[in-house]
């Protein structure tokens, strides 16, 4: 079974911290990805990483950056956190589009900025 | 625009009966759609995927179908169980994109 472990299921923080959320893959797969999910807005695409120290910008980067230094690893980074970052955030990891693979969630990290 | 619409956006049903979720997309070019389930504070679980050229997928009481010509592709829950309650989501892989893009999902309580 394909596990996509998250490092924190809860995390508080304060406005203007630098926040790691780091996400951990077993199946040597080469695509990872970021979202976050808010109520009303469903799930959006921050970042994704299609090899190592590989990255595209999703559809709200804004605010944040990504790390891949090795392969089962994928980092999301908030430079400095605000308020309007409060929500769920969830790593993903699959082979690449088109081989047929699903993709598979880690639980979630509930992150809150106070 | 590339989207994933799903509708209703809730559903209440009792236990037993059979039920259909339904997802709509807007363009047929497509590699393949997947569904998941979602339960309160957690991540998604991958409950069907179908690829392209295939016309369904089943796994116990579910059954997916998807019509790429019409757009569409429904999710059937047979005798449905209090346990299935939880929120439903539909996820295509759009040819050109690298990512699933991701209906808003449909909440479903199956009343005991």
């Amino acid at each position: 079974d394909v596990k996509v472990t998250q490092s924190s299921r809860y995390l508080v923080k304060r406005t203007g911290e630098k926040v790691f959320l780091e996400c951990v893959q077993d199946m040597d797969h080469e695509n990872m990805f970021w979202y976050r999910q808010d109520p009303g807005l469903g799930l959006r695409l921050i970042y994704f990483s299609y090899d190592v120290k590989m990255k595209e910008k999703g559809d709200i980067p804004e605010g944040y950056s990504v790390s891949r230094e090795k392969k089962e690893r994928f980092s999301l980074i908030l430079e400095s956190a605000s308020t309007n970052q409060t929500s769920m955030y969830l790593c993903a990891s699959r082979t690449p589009q088109g081989s047929g693979s699903p993709l598979h969630f880690g639980n979630g990290t509930r992150l809150t900025v106070t | 625009k590339q989207e994933v619409t799903q509708i209703p956006a809730a559903l209440s049903v009792p236990e037993g009966e059979n039920l259909v979720l339904n997802c709509s997309f807007t363009d047929s070019a497509i590699y393949n759609l997947q569904w998941f389930r979602q339960d309160p504070g957690k991540g998604l679980t991958s409950l069907l995927l179908i690829q392209s050229s295939q016309r369904e997928q089943t796994s116990g009481r579910l059954n997916a179908s998807l019509d790429k010509s019409s757009g569409r592709s429904t999710l059937y829950i047979a005798a449905s169980q209090p346990g299935d309650s939880a929120t439903y989501l539909c996820a295509v892989g759009f040819v050109g994109r690298r990512a699933l893009t991701f209906g808003s999902g449909t909440r479903l309580q199956v009343q005991p």
